[in-house]
């Protein structure tokens, strides 16, 4: 699975949207992008994922670059309840593995 | 929704006791997997199996084994408890990646000390 490179943390204001990047140079044709989450001590909870196009579902949008070496995950407006750890990942349709690094620490501020 | 069950919440051990970890599924996922995140870190992988009766080895097998009788059943044993292996064990479990990219769905946790 290619490397991933987030930022470690980031802050925004509730209502605001969040933007968060995710860089990964070395991705692959075969290989998708998908974003998790992690809130406190609770199990890692799948958010969205693509492969070119940019994807939008009740949770997220995601907009992958047309090179597809970076993306950047939004929530439209983020709430307290946002967050959490998320982690950026890539992985190929046929790996059995999720490939976890350490995420970017999302704080939502009043 | 259950989703995915892992027993216990929580355990505390001694050095060289053994023990089970229980993750249950009830979304007829053919995959399963276990990981551990120890502080500050990202998950890492224990070892899974795509299917009842096969085990596979993942980044961190030593010291773990694992069993599969049931497709919603998936078991982490260990054998010799160390306290290297203080951490919080998730459960996780999926459709078989050839059916398309499908999420891991993840249970809540267990968290493991050993002293």
């Amino acid at each position: 699975d290619a490397k991933t490179t987030q930022p470690p943390s980031m802050d925004c204001a509730e209502g605001r949207a969040a933007n968060l990047p995710c860089n990964h140079s070395t991705i692959s044709g075969n290989e998708y992008v998908y974003w998790y989450r992690q809130i406190h001590s609770q199990g890692p909870q799948y958010i969205i994922h693509g492969l070119k196009n940019n994807e939008t579902n009740e949770m997220a949008s995601l907009i992958i670059t047309e090179d597809r070496k970076s993306s950047t995950l939004i929530l439209p407006h983020a709430t307290l309840r946002d967050t959490a750890v998320y982690y950026c990942i890539a992985r190929s349709g046929t790996a059995s593995k999720l490939t976890f690094g350490t995420g970017t620490r999302l704080q939502v501020t009043l | 929704n259950a989703g995915v069950t892992q027993t216990p919440k929580f355990r505390v051990l001694k050095t060289g006791q053994s023990m089970t970890l229980l993750c249950a599924q009830d979304m007829n996922h053919e995959y399963m997997y276990w990981y551990r995140q120890d502080p500050g870190m990202g998950l890492r992988l224990i070892h899974y199996s795509v299917g009842e009766g096969t085990t596979a080895k993942g980044e961190v097998p030593d010291g773990y084994n694992v069993s599969r009788l049931k497709k919603q059943n998936f078991l982490l044993g260990l054998e010799s408890a160390a306290p290297s292996q203080t951490s919080v064990y998730f459960c996780a479990s999926s459709y078989p990646p050839r059916r398309g990219n499908q999420p891991q769905h993840f249970g809540d946790g267990t968290r493991l000390s050993i002293l």
